[in-house]
């Protein structure tokens, strides 16, 4: 069964550097996502993306994170300069249509920890 | 702030024990409740997504019901065994006068299943 691949599975970074947590969909997806979860805390929403455009995104998603499809099959989180309350594992998933009425696919995370 | 509750907060059973919990959700501007199975150091894996009050929907020994009045879903395990131990997601989509929202997950249930 086709799957949402995440890498890397752990990634460790001084404050203040930049990270690229990549995500390669399912390939007859057309909506993509980026969740977190901070240890403890609920899976929070964080932007999706459809026809190489951002459809929506939370409050959390501000100047510091950008996404990309820079090619046919991955999509990337950018964070610009970490903060410590960036840590918190991060969720890619995928869907073929809106996120409404079908199940999204979600793959495995990154657990990011800023240091 | 629209909020998604689930109780309990963790279950554990015996091997055999039938179990549910619940999802409690907005009962207004209602679209979709999905419900996704989180094992450990796996990815959420969908189970049902819900549009219509009354909604019950089966997949194996694993159920679940809508009421979108009263804001409610329950999930229900049938026999639990060792392999439904894992964290159960719910998560609400809004509907914003015709279109939907994001998801917005509960904290999860936690349930062990003793052999």
């Amino acid at each position: 069964e086709p799957e949402v691949t995440q890498t890397p599975s752990h990634q460790v970074t001084q404050m203040g550097q930049e990270v690229i947590l990549r995500c390669v969909p399912i390939s007859n997806h057309l909506y993509f996502y980026w969740y977190r979860q901070i240890l403890g805390q609920k899976v929070e929403f964080l932007v999706s993306f459809y026809n190489n455009e951002i459809s929506e995104k939370s409050e959390i998603f501000d100047d510091q994170f950008s996404v990309e499809r820079p090619d046919g099959s991955n999509f990337t989180l950018k964070i610009r300069s970490t903060k410590l309350e960036d840590s918190a594992m991060y969720f890619c998933a995928s869907s073929e249509e809106e996120n409404s009425n079908q199940p999204q696919h979600f793959g495995d995370g990154t657990r990011l920890s800023i240091l | 702030i629209l909020n998604v509750e689930q109780s309990p907060q963790s279950l554990h059973v015996q091997e055999g024990d039938s179990t549910n919990f619940t999802c409690s959700f907005p009962s207004s501007n209602f679209y979709a409740l999905h419900w996704y199975r989180w094992e450990t150091a796996k990815s959420p894996e969908a189970l049902f997504v819900m549009t219509l009050n009354g909604d019950e929907k089966k997949k194996g020994r694993i159920s679940a019901t809508l009421n979108t009045k009263e804001g409610y879903s329950y999930l229900y395990i049938k026999g639990s065994q060792p392999e439904d131990s894992a964290t159960y997601l719910c998560a609400f989509v809004v509907n914003y006068g015709g279109s939907q929202g994001n998801l917005i997950f509960g904290k999860g249930t936690k349930l062990s299943v003793k052999p």
